[in-house]
């Protein structure tokens, strides 16, 4: 069975400052991992996928992360947080050959000015 | 394109009501899923569809409905609400093969209280 974990609930960073929000992955074959954004009210935004190659991955709005298959893990990162950055941030992880994506529990990104 | 559009905004049933929360795209894509979304729990896949005819249940369906009778449209039927069901609800739409296979699109939602 396919599952993600984000074991933050809420990460704070200063304005200007790197941001990682984490996410850790189980599957039994090779993962196709993503991320996703929530605004308030609002559904969800595509930002990134790891299908397979580079395990640097860069999105939309600076966004970038990482995949490290030794650890399960694809962090989000961004070199320099923006107040705008502040939502609700979901990992999902689908197996090769499986049609649903599984989510985590999501991780709120609070961005102080 | 207008993309993943839901009906209604919001709504809210007693129990034992039933209704259809309406979702539709017009990307032409084959694959369309519904999720609901509790605080802490992230999204929760109810049904999918991978084409017109085709549904198959996802880790939730119990007490939901599907049909697909177009490519465009997949409505979500509750038979009969209990306040369990109270959530936000998301359709989401994607190709199922090609390059721009597994990027799911997402409606605004339908945000539901079961009294």
């Amino acid at each position: 069975a396919q599952s993600v974990a984000q074991p933050e609930d809420q990460v704070n960073v200063a304005e200007g400052n790197p941001l990682t929000v984490k996410c850790t992955y189980s599957v039994s074959g090779n993962p196709y991992l993503f991320w996703y954004v929530q605004y308030p009210n609002r559904g969800l935004q595509f930002l990134l996928k790891y299908i397979t190659g580079d395990n640097l991955v860069k999105g939309s709005y600076g966004f970038e992360a990482e995949f490290n298959k030794s650890q399960t893990s694809f962090h989000l990162k961004k070199p320099s947080a923006l107040v705008s950055d502040s939502a609700l941030y979901f990992c999902a992880v689908k197996e090769t050959g499986r049609r649903a994506l599984t989510f985590g529990s999501g991780t709120r990104l609070q961005v102080q000015p | 394109n207008a993309g993943v559009t839901q009906t209604p905004k919001f709504q809210v049933l007693k129990t034992g009501q039933s209704m259809t929360l309406q979702c539709a795209q017009d990307m032409n894509h084959e694959y369309m899923s519904w999720y609901r979304q509790d605080p802490g729990m992230g999204l929760r896949l109810i049904h999918y569809s991978v084409g017109a005819g085709i549904t198959d249940q996802g880790e939730v369906p119990n007490g939901y409905n599907v049909s697909r009778s177009t490519t465009e449209d997949f409505p979500l039927r509750l038979l009969s609400a209990a306040p369990s069901q109270t959530s936000v609800y998301f359709c989401a739409s994607s190709y199922s093969s090609g390059v721009k296979s597994d990027t799911q699109y997402f409606g605004p939602g339908t945000r539901l209280t079961v009294l």
